[in-house]
């Protein structure tokens, strides 16, 4: 089975913090996204990235950056933690276009920021 | 930009009834995918659909991709109780990038 991994399940950081999640995924795929997830918003895509050091902008990128060093990697930054950046955060990575096997998601970071 | 609205919201029905989402695109569709999410857990891809007026079929699942592929729709006959959970649509204009649907939370009572 695809395995996507997230670092942490749960996440308290300060106002002002660089915070770090991290994603991790196993079954050499070309696709990895980062999503946010809030109540009556649905999943909101924030980066995603087809290729190794290959970055693009979601829709709600404001605040965030991205790293993809390595293929199986991909890492959300939050330059300076936000109170209105609390949320889940889950990870996804897929195979090419229009695969037939969807995104497999991680079990998703909740951060929450004080 | 591009939207994929998804209804009701919520959702609350009796274990044995039916239950139906619906999936509603601004644009034309390449393919449109469903999720679904366990209280507590993150979403499981279920199925793609790609073809105009496309049906198909999971046990009591059924999905429907219409036949402008700007709409789309996942029944449950007979709802049980591990039907619990929330239900996404994710569609794609191009087959690449795909746009989540904002959920619909079903509850079932025993």
């Amino acid at each position: 089975d695809v395995k996507v991994t997230q670092s942490s399940r749960y996440l308290v950081k300060r106002t002002g913090e660089k915070v770090f999640l991290e994603c991790v995924q196993d079954m050499d795929h070309e696709n990895m996204f980062w999503y946010r997830q809030d109540p009556g918003l649905g999943l909101r895509l924030i980066y995603f990235s087809y290729d190794v050091k290959m970055k693009e902008k979601g829709d709600i990128p404001e605040g965030y950056s991205v790293s993809r060093e390595k293929k199986e990697r991909f890492s959300l930054i939050l330059e300076s933690a936000s109170t209105n950046q609390t949320s889940m955060y889950l990870c996804a990575s897929s195979l090419g276009s229009s695969s037939n096997y969807g995104y497999t998601f991680g079990s998703g970071t909740r951060l929450t920021v004080v | 930009g591009q939207q994929v609205m998804q209804i009701p919201q919520y959702q609350h029905v009796q274990e044995g009834e039916d239950f139906t989402t619906y999936c509603n695109s601004s644009t034309t569709l390449s393919n449109i995918q469903w999720y679904k999410q366990r209280p507590g857990g993150h979403p499981v891809f279920l199925i793609q659909l790609v073809k105009s007026g496309e049906v198909k079929k999971q046990k009591r699942l059924t999905f429907q991709f219409g036949e402008a592929k700007k709409n789309s729709s996942l029944h449950i006959t007979a709802t049980q109780t591990t039907d619990v959970g929330t239900y996404f649509c994710a569609g794609s204009p191009t087959g690449n990038q795909f746009y989540f649907g904002t959920g619909t939370s079903l509850t079932v009572i025993p």
